[in-house]
C-alpha cells in the first residue's frame, strides 16, 4: 500500500539559510499534519491543512510557513534557520471526510532529518 | 491544550517478561491513541480508545482506557526483541492534531 512520502530524507543547512521540506500524502488523503521531533523528544504539532486550507496551528515559529497544494501535497518552508531547528520533521496524513481510512488515524511519513550547522 | 503524562521514561526487560506503560491526564480525555516508533523510524498508529473502561487487545498487546477517561495503559505480554521501540500515548484534540506523551523507550535483552 502507498505510504506518505517525504523529501528530502536528510538535509544539512547552515545557520540563516532556508529549507523546504515536501510531503506527499497517501492517495485520497486530504489532510496533512506537520510535526517536529527533537532528539529523544516526542513529536510536537506544528501545523495542519485540510482541503488546502490551514486547519490548525501549533508551536510553529514565525520563520516557518507551510501550504497545501491542489494535488494535496504540502511544503514546509523554513527560513533564517537556527541550530535549534535541527530535528526530525514528520508529515502525517489522514483521510478527513474522504473515508478511505478512519478519520482519526494518522499515517506518518519516514521524516526529514534536518541538521543545521 | 490537553496534556498527558507518561511513565516510565525507560524500561529494560528480558525477553519473555511483561511490559507496561502508563499515561495519565489531570483532565478527562475524549480519546487516547497509542503509537510505536522503532529506533530511527516514524510513529506508527496502533489503536484508539474512546469509551470509558474500554479494553482492546492486539495479539500480545492489551490497551486499556480508565473508567474516568483520565488514564490509559499499554501492556505487552511476553516481550520479544521485535517489541523494541518507543511507545507513545497521544490524545487527539480539535482539528485532529495529536498531543503526545513523552514516550516510554522499551529495550529487550534477548
Amino acid at each position: 500500500a502507498a505510504g506518505v512520502i517525504q523529501s528530502p530524507r536528510h538535509l544539512i543547512k547552515e545557520k540563516r539559510e532556508t529549507a523546504t521540506l515536501k510531503c506527499y500524502p497517501i492517495p485520497r488523503h486530504d489532510t496533512v499534519y506537520w510535526y517536529q521531533q527533537g532528539p529523544g523528544q516526542d513529536p510536537q504539532f506544528l501545523i495542519s491543512f485540510y482541503e488546502k486550507m490551514q486547519s490548525d496551528k501549533g508551536s510553529i515559529p514565525d520563520r516557518f510557513s507551510a501550504q497545501q497544494f491542489s494535488d494535496y501535497h504540502s511544503e514546509l518552508n523554513m527560513s533564517s534557520l537556527e541550530l535549534g531547528d535541527s530535528a526530525l520533521y514528520f508529515c502525517a496524513s489522514s483521510a478527513g471526510l474522504a473515508g478511505v481510512t478512519p478519520l482519526y488515524e494518522q499515517y506518518f511519513g519516514p521524516g526529514t532529518r534536518l541538521t543545521v550547522t | 491544550g490537553q496534556q498527558v503524562m507518561q511513565i516510565p521514561q525507560y524500561q529494560h526487560v528480558q525477553e519473555g517478561e511483561d511490559f507496561t506503560t502508563y499515561c495519565n491526564s489531570s483532565t478527562t480525555l475524549s480519546n487516547i491513541q497509542w503509537y510505536k516508533q522503532r529506533p530511527g523510524g516514524h510513529p506508527v498508529f496502533l489503536i484508539q480508545l474512546v469509551k470509558s473502561g474500554e479494553v482492546k487487545k492486539q495479539k500480545r498487546l492489551t490497551f486499556q482506557f480508565g473508567e474516568a477517561k483520565k488514564n490509559s495503559s499499554l501492556h505487552i505480554t511476553a516481550t520479544q526483541t521485535t517489541d523494541v521501540g518507543t511507545y507513545f500515548c497521544a490524545t487527539q484534540g480539535s482539528n485532529y492534531k495529536l498531543t503526545f506523551g513523552k514516550g516510554t523507550l522499551l529495550t529487550v535483552n534477548p
